[in-house]
């Protein structure tokens, strides 16, 4: 059961361009959103998140986008560049059956960032 | 300075051997997990400990053992291994039992292939 679904596997985008990445949930009871960035033989890095009680956050560059009523988060990046050639996954933090926090993440959405 | 560091980033064994997978972060968080990278891409969750108390366990065969001595390490350790078990394994941690707030810190990943 894939309750976060990243359902574009890739992105091409021209540099200076925008870049939307988007991310669809299922589970009304997620608590954060957030967004990791990975390049390859890495770990994913934190890029971005948002609260479920929000509908935009933004950190320079990045913004997300959440729309509670669609379950439906986007990922916008302005302007884009080269340097943003990576996977993005989104991830959805829900609370466990002991009261801790998880995180579910999505497949991933390959970004290419064309110069 | 790598915050969370892996050890080995590759591992290449037989079927039906025992190895371990060491973490270790320097970051001061007392919270630690390890997550699961199979072929498909999804990215699942494991366990979780904080300091040093198992937080999460999620449904993993008992063949999985994971192991923190201290709230700065944490182990897996994994019996009789399968082919199925062949995967990037990350390791990561968190400031406290993050709802998304901080995002966690991944390391760069192991990638056992069990022949």
């Amino acid at each position: 059961d894939q309750q976060v679904k990243q359902n574009s596997p890739s992105l091409s985008v021209q540099e200076g361009r925008i870049s939307i990445l988007n991310c669809d949930y299922t589970n009304s009871m997620f608590d954060y959103f957030l967004w990791y960035k990975k390049y390859p033989a890495e770990g994913p890095t934190f890029l971005i998140s948002i609260s479920s009680i929000k509908d935009k956050n933004e950190d320079g560059r990045f913004t997300v986008f959440l729309n509670k009523s669609a379950k439906h988060l986007s990922l916008h990046i302005v302007p884009s560049q080269p340097g943003d050639s990576a996977v993005y996954f989104c991830a959805a933090s829900a609370i466990t059956t002991s009261g801790t926090y998880k995180y579910i993440f999505g497949t991933g959405t390959r970004l290419k960032v064309l110069a | 300075d790598t915050a969370v560091s892996q050890t080995p980033k590759y591992l290449v064994t037989q079927m039906g051997n025992d190895k371990s997978i060491k973490c270790e972060q320097n970051l001061g968080h007392d919270t630690m997990y390890w997550y699961k990278q199979d072929s498909k891409k999804f990215l699942k969750i494991m366990f979780s400990y904080n300091n040093k108390e198992l937080i999460i366990n999620e449904t993993v065969p008992n063949r999985f053992s994971p192991k923190s001595p201290d709230k700065a390490h944490l182990n897996l350790h994994i019996n009789s291994l399968e082919l199925g078990d062949s995967a990037v394994y990350f390791c990561a941690s968190s400031r406290g039992r993050d709802r998304g707030l901080y995002g966690y810190t991944f390391g760069s990943g192991t990638r056992l292939t069990v022949v």
